[in-house]
């Protein structure tokens, strides 16, 4: 069965630099979540988007942006990188829409950050 | 502000022996989620607890959901090595994004 696509899959950038991270939602899916893990600790929600509309922001900086595309591809944008912006971010996918519903989000396999 | 609770972070255990984790959450909700996740990898989804009294059973693992003490548990049976990993439940926040718990780092030995 088709996952969560991630890409790059890791990515070392200096402090300031900019970074773009893509999303890939399994297909039929209508909501795309971010998420960041930093070492040790348990998934923090960034930004939500359901049917290519944002639908909620968690702690996410104002450094950061999202948007979701006609594709239902989704890209996390990235500016001016801090040494703590160091984590794993993972994005998922759930269709929410489902009868029945209930909200199973399905993970990518993350794309690990490194700001040096 | 919704808060999720596993206990314990940490645990070793010996192999064939049984244990439980337990979450604990702040919300209404009556529905939760079990995930594992090995050491720099995804989280795969173990469990939907969609009701009060819900049990699912997978291999070693069950977990059970009690909304009305908004406590849920993940019971491992005759622990092998293979299930060393760490375990987040997580309950729906706003929007639907997920509240996890801090995660208990489960250690499985000979």
């Amino acid at each position: 069965a088709a996952g969560v696509i991630q890409s790059p899959r890791h990515l070392i950038k200096e402090k300031r630099e900019t970074a773009t991270l893509k999303c890939y939602p399994i297909p039929r899916h209508d909501t795309v979540y971010w998420y960041q893990q930093g070492p040790g600790q348990d998934p923090q929600f960034l930004i939500s988007f359901y049917e290519k509309m944002q639908s909620d922001k968690g702690s996410i900086p104002d450094r950061f942006s999202a948007q979701q595309f006609s594709d239902y591809h989704s890209e996390l944008n990235m500016s001016s990188l801090e040494l703590g912006d160091s984590a794993l971010y993972f994005c998922a996918s759930s269709y929410l829409r489902l009868a029945g519903g209930h909200n199973e989000q399905f993970f990518g396999p993350g794309t690990r950050l490194t700001v040096l | 502000e919704l808060k999720v609770e596993q206990n314990p972070l940490f645990l070793s255990m010996q192999e064939g022996k049984n244990y439980t984790i337990y979450c604990n959450y702040s919300t209404t909700s009556d529905r939760l989620y079990w995930y594992r996740q090995d050491p720099g990898k995804s989280l795969e989804s173990l469990f939907v607890l969609l009701s009060n009294g819900a049990v699912k059973q997978e291999g070693r693992l069950m977990a059970s959901l009690d909304t009305k003490a908004r406590l849920s548990t993940l019971h491992i049976t005759a622990a092998v090595h293979d299930l060393s990993a760490t375990y987040f439940c997580a309950v729906d926040g706003t929007g639907y994004a997920l509240n996890f718990g801090k995660g208990t780092s489960l250690l499985v030995t000979p």
